[in-house]
């Protein structure tokens, strides 16, 4: 079955420290592929997405993701993460044809002062 | 533009009951996916409507059920609930439910908390 994997269960880092969040997949063919995230108390939203073309993908809030296609990877990027980047992080995969998202487990961000 | 409205925001039930959860997508939105959400488990697929019919299916027993009316709003439904059963429930919403477009995303509501004591 196809699976998406997020390698960091919780991240804990200090407020200007850089992030990367780590997504890997398993299918071979074409995917579109999504990083969503969850603040406290609110409802999931698209950071950023990729779906053809240029593999650096720019998102809001300073957020960027890399698509390599051969490490099958979709890591999340942010050269300096603030206090307000605390939440949940998940990536996300659609496969081809009438596919359903399918979503990593998540990794929780928590930032410090 | 109103986005994906789900209700109740909040539910109690007890063990062998059951439940019907409501999500009304934006407007225009034909494809409705539902996804269940614990902590350590992310969200994992539960189904998905298109036109009225299920598309897709995830890997839940038949207890878990749903529909989709003619205005594309859609219901869930659990039936005889275990306290396994308690979650976050999320309904998104998305134009046509398929990658093959470039605008294509999906929009989340905030869900119904669903507790089963």
């Amino acid at each position: 079955a196809q699976s998406v994997s997020q390698h960091n269960h919780h991240v804990i880092l200090s407020e200007a420290a850089s992030l990367e969040l780590g997504c890997n997949y398993s299918y071979g063919g074409t995917v579109n592929l999504f990083w969503y995230v969850q603040y406290p108390g609110q409802h999931l939203q698209l950071l950023l997405k990729y779906f053809s073309g240029d593999p650096l993908v720019k998102g809001i809030k300073g957020f960027e993701a890399e698509f390599i296609k051969s490490k099958f990877s979709f890591n999340l990027r942010k050269p300096s993460v603030q206090w307000s980047d605390t939440a949940e992080y998940f990536c996300a995969v659609w496969l081809e044809g009438n596919t359903p998202l399918v979503f990593g487990k998540g990794t929780r961000l928590s930032v410090i002062a | 533009k109103a986005g994906v409205t789900q209700t109740p925001r909040y539910l109690i039930k007890t063990r062998g009951q059951q439940v019907t959860l409501s999500c009304s997508p934006i407007s225009g939105h034909r494809s409705v996916s539902w996804y269940q959400q614990t902590p350590g488990q992310g969200l994992q697929f539960l189904f998905e409507y298109f036109s009225e019919t299920q598309r897709n299916k995830g890997n839940f027993p038949g207890r878990f059920s749903g529909r989709q009316f003619s205005n594309s709003r859609s219901e869930m439904n659990v039936s005889t609930l275990e306290l396994g059963d308690s979650a976050l429930y999320l309904c998104a919403s998305s134009l046509e439910g398929t990658r093959e477009k470039a605008n294509e995303k999906l929009f989340f509501g905030s869900g119904t908390q669903l507790s089963v004591l």
